[in-house]
C-alpha cells in the first residue's frame, strides 16, 4: 500500500517561481489537508478539502492555492515563491467520520526551500 | 493550532517513564490522537482513545484522558532511546486540529 504520496521530495526555487506540489492517496478518503511545519511553530493548516471539486482555507492560506480535481489527489501551489514560505509540507488524508478512530494519514513530506 | 496546547520540550533517562501532556479546549471532541514523527519523518499515529473512555493502554503506552479539565496524557513506559521524536496530541475535528508538538529526549 502507497498511502499517502508527496512529490517532489525537496525542491530549491527562486524568490518569485513557482511550482506545484502534488499529494495522491490511494485510501479512497474523503478529506485531505496540506500543513506546513516550521520549526516551534509545530504544524500549520495551509488549505483542506473535503471531498473532490470543494477547498477550505486553514490557518495560513495567504500565498496558496489548492486544487482537488480528482479524489486521489490534492494539489497545492505557490504562485510566486517568498522565503516565508521556506517549509515543510505535509500533505494528510482520513475518513470523514471515525472509521478505525478515523485517524489522518501523513506523506513523508517535502522540503522546500526559497532563496 | 491555537486549541491544543502541549509543552514543547521533555528530556528523559533511558528506562524513566515519560508522560507528555496536552490540554484541548473542545468538549465534543469524540476522538483524541497521539502522532509520533520521528526526524526527518512524517506523521504517524501513535494511538488514539475514544471520548467515553479514560484510559487506554497499549504496551508500553498509557493514555489517560480527563474530560472534565480537557486534558489528555501520554505516558511511555520505559523510555528508550528510539522513543526520541517529536510527538503531537490532536483532537478530532474538521479539519484535525494538533497541538505544536512536544520533543522528547532521552539521555541514554
Amino acid at each position: 500500500n502507497a498511502g499517502v504520496t508527496q512529490t517532489p521530495k525537496f525542491r530549491v526555487l527562486k524568490t518569485g517561481q513557482s511550482m506545484t506540489l502534488l499529494c495522491a492517496q490511494d485510501m479512497n478518503h474523503e478529506y485531505m489537508y496540506w500543513y506546513r511545519q516550521d520549526p516551534g511553530m509545530g504544524l500549520r493548516l495551509i488549505h483542506y478539502s473535503v471531498g473532490e471539486g470543494t477547498t477550505a482555507k486553514g490557518e495560513v492560506p495567504d500565498g496558496y492555492n489548492v486544487s482537488r480535481l480528482k479524489k486521489q489527489n490534492f494539489l497545492l501551489g505557490l504562485e510566486s515563491a517568498a522565503p516565508s514560505q521556506t517549509s515543510v509540507y505535509f500533505c494528510a488524508s482520513s475518513y470523514p467520520r471515525p472509521v478505525r478512530g478515523g485517524e489522518a494519514f501523513f506523506g513523508q513530506g517535502t522540503r522546500l526551500t526559497v532563496v | 493550532g491555537e486549541d491544543v496546547e502541549q509543552s514543547l520540550f521533555l528530556s528523559v533517562r533511558e528506562g524513566d517513564s515519560s508522560v507528555i501532556n496536552c490540554t484541548y479546549t473542545d468538549s465534543s471532541s469524540t476522538y483524541l490522537y497521539w502522532y509520533k514523527q520521528e526526524p526527518g519523518a512524517g506523521l504517524q499515529l501513535l494511538t488514539y482513545i475514544f471520548s467515553n473512555m479514560d484510559m487506554k493502554q497499549d504496551q508500553r503506552l498509557t493514555v489517560l484522558l480527563n474530560k472534565k479539565d480537557k486534558h489528555l496524557s501520554l505516558r511511555i513506559a520505559d523510555t528508550q532511546t528510539g522513543d526520541s521524536a517529536i510527538y503531537f496530541c490532536a483532537e478530532r475535528k474538521t479539519p484535525l486540529v494538533f497541538g505544536k508538538g512536544t520533543r522528547l529526549s532521552v539521555i541514554a
